[in-house]
């Protein structure tokens, strides 16, 4: 099994851009959440999904849409990126409620100039 | 915030030492978990122990549990080079269906 996959690794956008963070999961797990990680912030819930068709917002959501068509894949968006957006971005996916472990993929490194 | 606090920020210590961290809290949990994270990667699940049990281990690992302090504390015993990394403490509210991640200790175990 994959697990989580993120693409890409990196990405450099220049403000105002927009982009699609992508993540795939193959563990048929129906929660599927998107964190970013900035130093000396631990991570920052930006926005979850309970299931195909379902998201709503955590800690951080502004400035990202999300969306969830299936089951496998939770895409993240960047609408008009921001220097404040400058993070590294996980995905994670959960069997079922957080009562159980999460997989992570292994990053995003966002840099916006 | 629900957000943990870990403790110490940072923690060096010899091949073979044991290291202790320790994560704090703010509301009632159902079950923390503890997350290790090497440099540039993602996190990997170590350990979950739930709100009405005291002590787990897995392996060199040892998680304690004080709900009524709400806080717990990572035991790595006999610790390896190999073990240099982050560890992040995560916990969830008794509603909803969010982690919460404390901003993490990092370890580094000098050979």
């Amino acid at each position: 099994n994959a697990g989580v996959t993120q693409t890409p690794k990196f990405q450099v956008l220049k403000t105002g851009q927009s982009m699609t963070l992508q993540c795939a999961q193959d563990m048929n797990h129906e929660y599927m959440s998107w964190y970013r990680q900035d130093p000396g912030m631990g991570l920052r819930l930006i926005h979850y999904s309970v299931g195909a068709g379902i998201t709503d917002q955590g800690e951080v959501p502004n400035g990202y849409n999300v969306s969830r068509s299936t089951t496998e894949d939770f895409p993240l968006r960047l609408l008009s990126a921001a220097p404040s957006q400058t993070s590294v971005y996980f995905c994670a996916s959960t069997l079922g409620p957080v009562r159980t472990e999460a997989f992570f993929g292994q990053g995003t490194r966002l840099t916006v100039v | 915030s629900q957000q943990g606090e870990e403790d110490p920020q940072a923690l060096s210590i010899q091949e073979g030492e044991n290291a202790t961290m320790n994560c704090s809290y703010k509301t009632s949990i159902n079950n923390l978990q503890w997350y290790r994270q090497n440099s540039g990667r993602g996190l990997v699940h170590l350990i979950l122990i739930r709100s009405n049990e005291r002590e787990k281990h897995s392996g060199r690992l040892r998680v304690t549990l004080d709900t009524s302090k709400k806080s717990s504390s990572l035991l790595i015993t006999a610790s390896r080079a190999a073990d240099t990394a982050s560890y992040f403490c995560a916990t969830d509210a008794n509603t909803g269906n969010q982690f919460y991640f404390g901003t993490g200790t990092s370890l580094t175990v000098i050979p």
